[in-house]
């Protein structure tokens, strides 16, 4: 079966700092991954995804990247942490219109 | 472009109430609709996912949702409400295309009273 894990859980990081979180999903070959960010009281926002090996697509502009060195690996970075960076981190993958497998999420407070 | 609308922030009942959880949504091609829901500090589960099969689709934990093109509704539903439905629920739409995006409403946390 297919799985997905996401890590670390949580996370303080201070301003200015680098950031990399990463996700990788087992049990399956060539998904859909994503990275979405959830701010308190704004719903899901997609961040960036990946259809394959080193392709990456940004949905909105921001102090982040991503990147994906493997099929099944999907890494988040920022090599300058803004307070505006705090959230909620959820990687995700797919395949075709069947719906997203949603990771634990990772909590980051960035101080 | 594809958006979704979700009725009300925050949702009161009483355990035993009706569930009902409103979603429009506005896409120029036939949507996937999805209904998920999160619990504090977790990922997001699946309640339900329409792909336009029967409109009316039943899930997990008692759930339901009817999809009304000519509402351009996807309302979530379930007949009586337990302690343990007190979430977050985001609705959810896919548009075409083989990138399987998926656009979120804004969620609606369910209060479920004793």
């Amino acid at each position: 079966s297919q799985t997905i894990h996401q890590w670390p859980a949580t996370l303080v990081q201070p301003v200015g700092s680098p950031l990399s979180l990463e996700c990788t999903v087992e049990g399956t070959s060539n998904p859909n991954l994503y990275w979405y960010r959830q701010a308190a009281g704004r719903g899901l926002q997609l961040l960036f995804y990946s259809v394959g090996i080193g392709q990456i697509s940004s949905e909105v502009p921001q102090n982040l990247s991503a990147s994906r060195p493997q099929d099944r690996q999907f890494i988040l970075s920022s090599k300058k942490l803004l307070l505006s960076d705090s959230g909620f981190y959820l990687c995700a993958w797919s395949q075709g219109h069947y719906g997203y497998t949603f990771g634990s999420g990772t909590r980051l407070t960035v101080v | 472009a594809q958006s979704v609308t979700q009725l009300g922030s925050h949702v009161s009942v009483s355990e035993g109430a009706l569930v009902l959880l409103r979603c429009n949504y506005s896409s120029s091609v036939p949507p996937y609709l999805f209904w998920y829901v999160q619990y504090p500090n977790q990922g997001l589960q699946l309640l339900l996912k329409y792909t336009s099969a029967a409109t009316l689709v039943k899930g997990i934990n008692g759930f339901e949702a009817e999809f009304k093109k000519s509402e351009t509704s996807f309302h979530l539903t379930k007949p009586s409400a337990h302690m343990s439905d007190a979430a977050e629920y985001f609705c959810a739409v896919s548009p075409s295309g083989n990138t399987g995006k998926l656009i979120f409403g804004q969620g609606t946390t369910l209060q479920v009273k004793p």
